[in-house]
Parts: C-alpha cells; structure tokens; sequence
C-alpha cells in the first residue's frame, strides 16, 4: 500500500527487553522523523533522518537508536526499555525540498507499553 | 526557546455550533503555521497551512488565521459536525536551513449530538 505505515501497531514489553519499531514510506521522501506522543506534552523528536545513512538527534534521544539503509525505511530501536518509555510513537515522512511547504506525514502510531 | 501554547486544553460543543482555537507561539525566526487534525488511534493530518504573508485561509468549514505581529493563530470551526471531535494541534516551522518544527500539545475538540 502506498503511503507510511507502522508496525507492530500495539506492543507490550518489559523492563530491560530490546524492542524495534518499524516504520515503511513509499513516497521516496527525503526526510524521516520519529516522535513520541505523551498526554500533557506536543509531539517530541526523538530522532530524524535527512536521507539514507544521515541521522540525528532530536528533543529527547536517550535510550533510542536509529539507523536507516534505505531511503524507505526508520526503524526505532529501544536497547533496553523503560517504564518512561511508555508512549504512543509515530514516524513521519517530508519532502524537504520544497522551499516553502515542509508537510510531515505521519503515520498510524505504535503504542508501546512497558511494564 | 522555542514554544507553542495551545488554549483552551479542551472544549464541548454541541453539534451545528462554532467554536474558535487559539495558538500563540514564540518561534523565531518564523516559515509557517500549520493547523493538524488527529483522530483518535491516528496519526497528525495537515488542515491548513499558513506562511507569513497569509492571514486568513478557509479549507471547508475551517478557517485559519495567522496574526504574524503578535504570533497568534486561531483555527476557527463553522457548524460542527460529529466527525469533528479529535485534537487539533498547531504546528510551528522555523525559518532556518532544517526548518524545525514545534509542535503545541493540542486542543481536544468533542462534539455531542
């Protein structure tokens, strides 16, 4: 299907545990970021990606790892989680190189839980 | 630094009335003001967006201001309907190279038959 999905859409995890989320956009976009979402809070960046093999670091980086070897995919890495990791994550997509318009898509969100 | 505050946190409407969201920012320099929609269990959907030389834009029955001399903006909603309940958040792009972009926490909008 076209546009930026998400997997696993839900996840429980513990304390400790490594957990990967998946994020696919079919766009061929520039840019990938990935946020988490918690009651109270906007958006925060976590990490974003301006093209294949660049990454960098967003508003709160601890504790995640990203990587990206293909244009299409971002996946968010967690090598040992935590309970204040608990939050809904989504992954977005740009196309940067536009001057004046900087849309992000976003996709349908992972709800992680970690006991 | 750079901040997006949202008001009010969350309002009820009854279905066919109007109601008007408020956003006041703080970033500098400034791109453009972006309206989102988010349904519930969804990801962000672009409403609006908005760049310094616009201060009024209509997209359906929702129409965006952008006041760039006090940095206000306001989402106002004509004749609410059901399908409008969601969180509408406003999004605030820097004017540099990466165009960062700063994010308020939302207004929850419900809207009840």
């Amino acid at each position: 299907d076209a546009g930026i999905t998400q997997s696993p859409r839900y996840k429980i995890t513990e304390t400790g545990r490594q957990v990967t989320l998946m994020c696919h956009q079919t766009w061929s976009h520039s840019y990938m970021f990935w946020y988490r979402q918690d009651l109270g809070h906007g958006l925060r960046l976590i990490y974003y990606s301006a093209a294949a093999d660049i990454t960098d670091k967003g508003e709160v980086p601890d504790g995640y790892v990203v990587s990206r070897s293909k244009t299409e995919n971002f996946p968010l890495t967690l090598e040992s989680a935590t309970r204040s990791q608990t939050s809904v994550y989504f992954c977005a997509s740009s196309d940067q190189t536009r001057t004046t318009d900087n849309e992000q898509f976003f996709g349908p969100g992972t709800r992680l839980t970690v006991l | 630094k750079n901040q997006v505050e949202q008001s009010p946190q969350s309002l009820i409407i009854l279905e066919g009335k109007n109601c008007t969201l408020q956003c006041n920012y703080t970033v500098s320099p400034f791109s453009n003001l972006r309206w989102y929609k988010q349904d519930t269990g969804r990801g962000p959907v672009s409403l609006t967006i908005m760049t310094f030389s616009e201060n009024t834009k209509s997209n359906g029955r929702y129409t965006a201001t952008l006041d760039a001399d006090t940095k206000q903006s306001s989402l106002h909603i004509t004749a609410s309907q059901l399908s409008d309940s969601a969180s509408y958040i406003c999004v605030v792009s820097e004017g540099t190279g990466r165009r960062a972009l700063t994010f308020g926490s939302g207004t929850r909008l419900q809207v009840q038959p």
